[in-house]
C-alpha cells in the first residue's frame, strides 16, 4: 500500500458544478497537508495548505482534513473551465522530510 | 529569474547514453528538490539539497542516478547508462524555508526525458 492514495480519474464535470477531490493516507505522523494544481506541461503550484485537522477556505476552494479517518478533501465550488488541471494532494511530517505526493486527479470542466 | 528554470525542456536519448538535466532555482532559495513524474505514478521524490549538501538521497532509484549542486544555486541531475524505464518528467523545485511544515515548493516546468 502506498503512503498516499489518490484516484487518478479522469473526472469530467460541467461548468458550475461542485467538485470533490480526495486522498487517503496511511502515515499517522503526517501533519501538514497541501493541494497542488498542475496545468499541462507545467510544474505543480501550491493551491491550498492546511495544518492538522479542520477546514480552510480560499475563494471557491475549500480544503478539509480528517486525521481520525486519514482522509483529506478539496472542494471546488462553481467550477470553471480554467480549473481544468491535475490536482495533487501532498503531505509531510514535521521537520526536514520531503513532501509525499498522491498520483494526482485529472479534472476537466466542460463549458 | 522569476521562477525555477529547467533545461532542456525535452530530451530524447538512446538507451545506454548518459544525460544531464539542469535546474536553476529561484535566487536565494536554499533548498532544492528533484522529483520524477511518471505516467500513472505521481511525483516520486529523488533527492533534496540544503545549500550544496544533500542530506536526503533516499529517493535515488539506483547508483546510475547522481546529483550535485554548486554555489548553493544550480543543480545537475545525471543519469548514466539510461534505461527505458527512466523515461519520465524530471521536476525540480526550490524553497526559501526548508524544514518548516508549511514549506512551499516552487516547481519548474520539468524536463521530459524519453529513452528510446
Amino acid at each position: 500500500q502506498k503512503e498516499v492514495e489518490q484516484d487518478p480519474g479522469p473526472l469530467s464535470v460541467p461548468e458550475g458544478a461542485i467538485v470533490s477531490l480526495n486522498c487517503t493516507y496511511s502515515n499517522s505522523a503526517f501533519q501538514y497537508f497541501m493541494w497542488y494544481r498542475q496545468y499541462s506541461r507545467k510544474g505543480p503550484e501550491l493551491l491550498m495548505y492546511t495544518y492538522s485537522s479542520g477546514n480552510k477556505e480560499d475563494g471557491r476552494f475549500t480544503a478539509q482534513v480528517d486525521k481520525s479517518s486519514k482522509y483529506i478533501s478539496l472542494f471546488i465550488r462553481d467550477s470553471q473551465p480554467s480549473d481544468s488541471a491535475t490536482y495533487l494532494c501532498a503531505m509531510k511530517n514535521s521537520g526536514n522530510t520531503p513532501l509525499v505526493f498522491g498520483k494526482g486527479t485529472r479534472l476537466s470542466v466542460i463549458a | 529569474g522569476a521562477g525555477v528554470s529547467q533545461s532542456p525542456s525535452n530530451k530524447v536519448t538512446e538507451k545506454g547514453k548518459d544525460v544531464e538535466l539542469r535546474c536553476d532555482p529561484i535566487s536565494g532559495h536554499t533548498a532544492l528538490y528533484w522529483y520524477r513524474q511518471s505516467l500513472g505514478q505521481g511525483l516520486e521524490f529523488l533527492i533534496y539539497f540544503q545549500g550544496n549538501s544533500a542530506p536526503d538521497k533516499s529517493g535515488l532509484p539506483s547508483d546510475r542516478f547522481s546529483a550535485e549542486r554548486t554555489g548553493g544555486s544550480v543543480s545537475t541531475l545525471t543519469i548514466q547508462r539510461t534505461q527505458q524505464e527512466d523515461s519520465a518528467v524530471y521536476l525540480c523545485a526550490s524553497s526559501p524555508r526548508p524544514g518548516e511544515g508549511n514549506e512551499k515548493l516552487f516547481f519548474g516546468s520539468g524536463t521530459q526525458l524519453s529513452v528510446l
